[in-house]
């Protein structure tokens, strides 16, 4: 079974720049999930996705990121205009509902961003 | 909102000694507790879970217990071998399980 796909692997942008991260499922996940890994800290959700509704985005910084999830597939996360604090490592996870429990709760490689 | 607190931060032992991880959580509604082992360069990965009707669960090398009165969990590796070297993080979650919550991380470093 094929993983969490993220792209790009490494990304550095200057502050006041914008930018975009990728992320593929693993195929049948119908729960999508972005966390924020800042160095030496665990990952804190952004937003996470229902096929291709929102279902919990409290934790976004709404003024600058963005997400979609079209089709409930892919996603991308958007950051427009990245600060230096936005560094860090961002991750896409991805999971199924089985007999009403979370199956298969499984991470990607994550994107680090380092805003310059 | 669950707050997760993760001890120690850094964790320095002989090849084939045990590491012991320790987690708490301040919601008592949290009632799924996953570990994670993080290498670098790598998204993290489950190696262990405990769910709240549980006190300890095993597996080969690796065991979780949980105390549901004190809040607290822990991560238990016994003979740590130098592959076991990464960072590990606790997480908790309750409800449906797919908000989690996680700790700080402990990286732990196995000498040969």
């Amino acid at each position: 079974e094929a993983g969490v796909a993220q792209s790009p692997r490494y990304k550095i942008i200057e502050k006041r720049q914008s930018v975009a991260f990728w992320c593929n499922p693993i195929s049948g996940h119908a729960t999508l999930y972005w966390y924020q890994q800042i160095l030496g800290q665990g990952p804190k959700l952004l937003i996470q996705f229902q096929n291709n509704g929102v279902v919990d985005d409290s934790q976004l910084p709404k003024d600058r990121f963005s997400a979609e999830r079209l089709k409930g597939v892919d996603s991308t996360l958007k950051i427009q205009p990245a600060k230096l604090e936005d560094s860090a490592v961002y991750l896409c996870a991805s999971s199924s509902q089985r007999q009403g429990r979370t199956d298969g709760y499984t991470f990607g490689s994550g994107t680090r961003l380092t805003v310059v | 909102g669950e707050n997760v607190e993760q001890h120690p931060s850094t964790l320095s032992v002989q090849e084939g000694d045990s590491a012991v991880i320790k987690c708490t959580y301040s919601d008592s509604a949290s009632n799924y507790f996953p570990w994670y082992k993080q290498e670098l360069g790598k998204g993290p990965q489950l190696i262990i879970d405990i769910r709240s009707n549980v006190g300890e669960k095993k597996d080969q090398r690796i065991a979780v217990t949980l105390n549901k009165t004190a809040k607290h969990f822990s991560l238990h590796i016994t003979e740590t071998q130098p592959e076991d070297s990464a960072v590990y993080f606790c997480a908790a979650s309750k409800y449906n399980f797919n908000k989690f919550y996680f700790g700080s991380g402990t990286k732990l470093n196995v000498k040969p």
